[in-house]
């Protein structure tokens, strides 16, 4: 059954560090791929999306993720974090022109 | 364009009582999705429109739940009796082409709670 696992429900990251948020997913065609955000009280954010092409992706703010096929991974990456980017991440595969599966997300928090 | 409009932002209402959310998807966009966020749960698809018309409602939980699209700039979601289980926050999401290769904009969302 095709799902996306982010095993990660929360991580802690001091400012300035660098981030990697991991997102395995099981689908046996080409995946079509998001990392959206959710700050707190607020809706979802697309940060970036992989549908197909060059396997490192860039996004907003800062963000980059890698399709790796061979590990089924599309992990999110940032060389430094800043407060701002405490929030929910999630990510999701896309399923039918209208489904998406999602993981269940991971909170990032922020040391000063 | 302002976005994915959602109202109210947050409702408290009483067992029992009727609730109606609201949206208002984004210009020229002829898909629309509504999703309900919980910590068990979370993200679940509700129910996916395409030109107004209701494609799959298979996540509606019970015949309490209905929603309509009566044209392309708007919609809502309508829980009938309310329970104190269907507290969620409510998203309303629109897109071009589904998920098909654009992405969908999310409103703020809805914070219910039935009390």
């Amino acid at each position: 059954a095709q799902s996306v696992t982010q095993p990660d429900i929360h991580i802690t990251v001091s400012e300035g560090a660098s981030l990697e948020l991991r997102c395995n997913y099981s689908y046996g065609a080409t995946p079509y791929l998001f990392w959206y955000v959710q700050s707190p009280g607020q809706g979802l954010q697309l940060l970036l999306k992989y549908f197909s092409g060059d396997t490192l992706v860039q996004g907003i703010k800062g963000f980059e993720a890698e399709f790796k096929r061979s590990q089924s991974s599309f992990n999110l990456r940032k060389p430094s974090v800043h407060w701002s980017d405490a929030a929910e991440y999630f990510c999701a595969v896309v399923y039918s022109n209208y489904q998406l599966i999602w993981g269940a997300g991971t909170k990032l928090i922020i040391k000063p | 364009d302002a976005g994915v409009i959602q109202s109210p932002r947050h409702e408290v209402t009483e067992m029992g009582q009727e609730v109606t959310l609201r949206c208002k998807p984004i210009s020229g966009h002829n898909s629309l999705f509504w999703y309900r966020q919980t910590m068990m749960r979370g993200l679940e698809l509700l129910i996916y429109f395409n030109n107004n018309v209701p494609i799959d409602d298979s996540g509606m939980p019970e015949d309490r739940f209905s929603a309509k699209m009566p044209n392309a700039s708007f919609s809502t979601l309508k829980i009938q009796p309310s329970e104190p289980r269907d507290s969620a926050v409510y998203f309303c999401a629109s897109s071009r082409l589904g998920w098909g290769d654009t992405e969908a904009f999310f409103g703020q969302g809805t914070r219910l709670t039935v009390v």
